[in-house]
């Protein structure tokens, strides 16, 4: 069964650096998401991606962050600077318009964790 | 404000037993609503979902939810649990972006099961 794939499963960064975290969405999809999800807390939505472009973002996607789709497989999400509060559950999203955009399928998701 | 409302941090049921994981919901339009479930290390699991027709929606692993415009709820159900449904629960909505083309989900804060042998 095709899934969503992540890469690293955890990372850890240092105050002030750049991260940059992968995912491989399901092939055939053509939407794609990240959220985060800070210990304790809900899933927040951060950024949905549709042709090449954002289509929609939260108010904590500010500068610091950046997506992008470098090649046809992959997602990437960019944190230029991160900051303590950055440190979460990191999970990337697809879904495909066959199935209606609301059918989001999840990556198993990046601990980033930032000192 | 949209929102989704889990009120049951933490349940606890017996092997068996039968399963009521409750959800509520505010949003102005039809509703698009989720359960997905998370198992220690693992990703967010679709279970079901509702987008319109039969109130009652079957899903994976033997759960089943119900939509109720009236109360603004959708419960997830499950006549007999198994030791291996112990997990994190999240109810979600879709929101609709402008245009209509793309929606993302707003997640409740999910209710953990724990299951007695």
């Amino acid at each position: 069964e095709p899934e969503v794939t992540q890469t690293p499963s955890h990372q850890v960064t240092q105050m002030g650096q750049e991260v940059i975290l992968r995912c491989v969405p399901i092939s055939n999809h053509l939407y794609f998401y990240w959220y985060r999800q800070i210990l304790g807390q809900k899933v927040e939505f951060l950024v949905s991606f549709y042709n090449n472009e954002i289509s929609e973002k939260s108010e904590i996607f500010d500068d610091q962050f950046s997506v992008e789709r470098p090649d046809g497989s992959n997602f990437t999400l960019k944190i230029r600077s991160t900051k303590l509060e950055d440190s979460a559950m990191y999970f990337c999203a697809s879904s495909g318009s066959g199935t209606g955009p609301y059918e989001q399928y999840f990556g198993p998701g990046t601990r980033l964790t930032v000192t | 404000a949209q929102s989704v409302t889990q009120p049951d941090i933490h349940i606890t049921v017996s092997e068996g037993a039968s399963l009521e994981l409750r959800c509520n919901y505010s949003y102005g339009a039809t509703p698009y609503l989720f359960w997905y479930v998370q198992s220690p290390g693992q990703g967010l699991q679709l279970l079901l979902k509702y987008f319109s027709g039969d109130t009652l929606v079957q899903g994976i692993k033997g759960f089943e939810a119900e939509f109720k415009r009236s109360q603004s709820s959708f419960n997830l159900r499950k006549p007999s649990v198994h030791w291996s449904d112990a997990a994190e629960y999240f109810c979600a909505v879709g929101i609709m972006n402008y245009g209509g083309s793309q929606g993302n989900l707003i997640f409740g804060k999910g209710t953990k099961l724990s299951v007695k042998p």
